[in-house]
């Protein structure tokens, strides 16, 4: 069990419309990286935290952005919502350089 | 360009017979290399990482920078192992995070 849980598992959006996810991290996990998972692709990078920080981002535009609070839970917003959009969101907390740890995900569609 | 390669989307094999799981990567540098596995229904979670030098599930991965590939191999397959396999690395000092992944391969294992 890696103690790391999303919320929700899935939600409809429409086109245009903003939505916000929210992960929770396990404690002492200090940094949170979130990813977009297409359907039959890997995870792609879009950023992350560290002891609140953003300390990196992959190819998003701006409109995707995030938050770390001190609780080690997290948030990712997106802006503008495209059809393009529709994904798995996945977030995954890290102690010190041993990997990431996942959780279950959730599951957007942007009508 | 940071980018991982795996050829393979799908690999069928039979229960007993050897595995490998293809992975090669583009980094200049050292990357930390990392195998994830996601079994069906269930969440993303690592399997072993290059620089523990670990035996997870009857798995192993060798490092090879000359070749710049981390394949996956087992010797003898089994049914559970069934499951998409994703290969991935992160920059060294990235805390775990910042995970560049492959596109994935399924693994079936037939009885």
């Amino acid at each position: 069990e890696t103690g790391v849980t999303q919320s929700p598992t899935h939600l409809i959006k429409t086109r245009g419309q903003q939505v916000t996810l929210r992960c929770s991290s396990q404690s002492g996990h200090n940094t949170v990286s979130w990813y977009q998972q297409a359907l039959g692709q890997g995870p792609q990078f879009i950023f992350q935290y560290y002891r609140e920080e953003e300390n990196g981002r992959g190819n998003f535009p701006p409109r995707f952005s995030g938050l770390q609070f001190p609780n080690y839970s997290s948030e990712l917003n997106v802006n503008a919502l495209e059809l393009d959009d529709s994904a798995l969101y996945l977030c995954a907390s890290s102690p010190e350089r041993v990997g990431a740890f996942f959780g279950q995900g959730t599951r957007l569609t942007v009508v | 360009a940071q980018r991982v390669t795996q050829p393979e989307k799908l690999l069928s094999v039979f229960k007993g017979a050897p595995v490998e799981l293809k992975c090669n990567y583009s980094y200049s540098g050292s990357p930390e290399l990392f195998w994830y596995v996601q079994y069906s229904r269930q969440r993303l979670q690592l399997l072993l990482r290059h620089i523990s030098r670990e035996s997870i599930k009857g798995f192993t991965a060798d490092l090879n920078k000359g070749e710049t590939s981390f394949h996956l191999k087992k010797p003898f397959a089994q049914e559970e192992d069934s499951a998409m396999y994703y290969c991935a690395l992160s920059g060294p000092g990235n805390q775990g995070g910042k995970l560049i992944f492959g596109q994935g391969t399924e693994l079936s294992v037939k009885p």
